[in-house]
C-alpha cells in the first residue's frame, strides 16, 4: 500500500537557521509529490510539486525539495528560515487516477525571532 | 477570484445527532475531494467525486458517512448517528481535470461530538 511518512513532527528553529524536513513514500510506480503548508489560521496551500524531469523542485518563498528515487525521499529545504515561516508542513503523494491525496503526519515548525 | 468555501465553520453536536457539512468548489473545478483530520494524525482522504462520473467512496470510514454533488457544484458531507471519534476538522479540495493537478482547499469545518 502507498505511504508517507514525514519523520520529524515538531521542529524549533532560530531565523536564518536552515531547514530540512524529511518526507519519505512507499510507491513502486512513477511518483509524483507535493508539499503542502499550512500558516496559522490560514488554508492547506501548495508550496511545491515534483511530477517528472529535473528532481530538484524550487517552490514559493525559498523552499526547494529534491526527490531522490534510490532513497524513496522528497524532502524540503530552505537555507535560511524567517519567523514568518512557523507552520505546518505536510508532504502528499497522489494515488491512483484519482489523484487523491496520501498525507504523511505533518510537522510542525516553529521559528523563534 | 473565490476559493474553496467551506460551512459552517464551526460544528458542536450532541453525539447520536446528524450533521450535513457544506463545500463550495472554485467554479470550474470539476474534481472535488473531501478529507478529515483528526487531532494529532495526518488528512486522510474520504471521497472524491469528478464530474459525473460514480464518486470514490473508498475513505469513507463507515455507512454513517455519505456525500453527494450536484454536477460540478456544491457538495454536501453528511455524517449520521455522530460518534466522539467523529471530531475532526472536515476539509474540501477541488481541482480542475487531471489527477496531478493542484488542489486547492477550503478553511475546514472543525467538528466536536460532545
Amino acid at each position: 500500500a502507498q505511504s508517507v511518512s514525514q519523520h520529524n513532527h515538531h521542529v524549533i528553529l532560530s531565523e536564518a537557521a536552515s531547514l530540512e524536513l524529511g518526507c519519505n513514500y512507499s510507491y513502486g510506480g512513477t511518483v509524483n509529490l507535493f508539499w503542502y503548508v499550512q500558516y496559522p489560521g490560514q488554508h492547506l496551500q501548495l508550496l511545491l510539486k515534483y511530477f517528472s524531469g529535473d528532481p530538484l523542485v524550487k517552490g514559493i518563498k525559498g523552499f526547494e525539495a529534491e526527490f531522490i528515487k534510490s532513497k524513496f525521499s522528497f524532502n524540503l529545504r530552505k537555507p535560511s528560515v524567517q519567523w514568518s515561516d512557523t507552520a505546518e508542513y505536510f508532504c502528499a503523494l497522489p494515488s491512483g487516477n484519482t489523484g487523491k491525496l496520501i498525507f504523511g503526519q505533518g510537522t510542525t515548525l516553529q521559528v523563534k525571532p | 477570484g473565490a476559493g474553496v468555501s467551506q460551512s459552517p465553520s464551526n460544528k458542536v453536536t450532541e453525539k447520536g445527532k446528524d450533521v450535513e457539512l457544506r463545500c463550495d468548489p472554485i467554479s470550474g473545478h470539476t474534481a472535488l475531494y473531501w478529507y478529515r483530520q483528526r487531532l494529532g494524525q495526518g488528512l486522510e482522504f474520504l471521497i472524491y467525486f469528478q464530474g459525473n462520473s460514480a464518486p470514490d467512496k473508498s475513505g469513507l470510514p463507515s455507512d454513517r458517512f455519505s456525500a453527494e454533488r450536484t454536477g460540478e457544484s456544491v457538495s454536501t458531507l453528511t455524517i449520521q448517528r455522530t460518534q466522539q471519534e467523529d471530531s475532526a476538522v472536515y476539509l474540501c479540495a477541488s481541482s480542475s481535470r487531471g489527477e496531478w493537478n493542484e488542489q486547492f482547499f477550503g478553511p475546514g469545518t472543525r467538528l466536536t461530538v460532545l
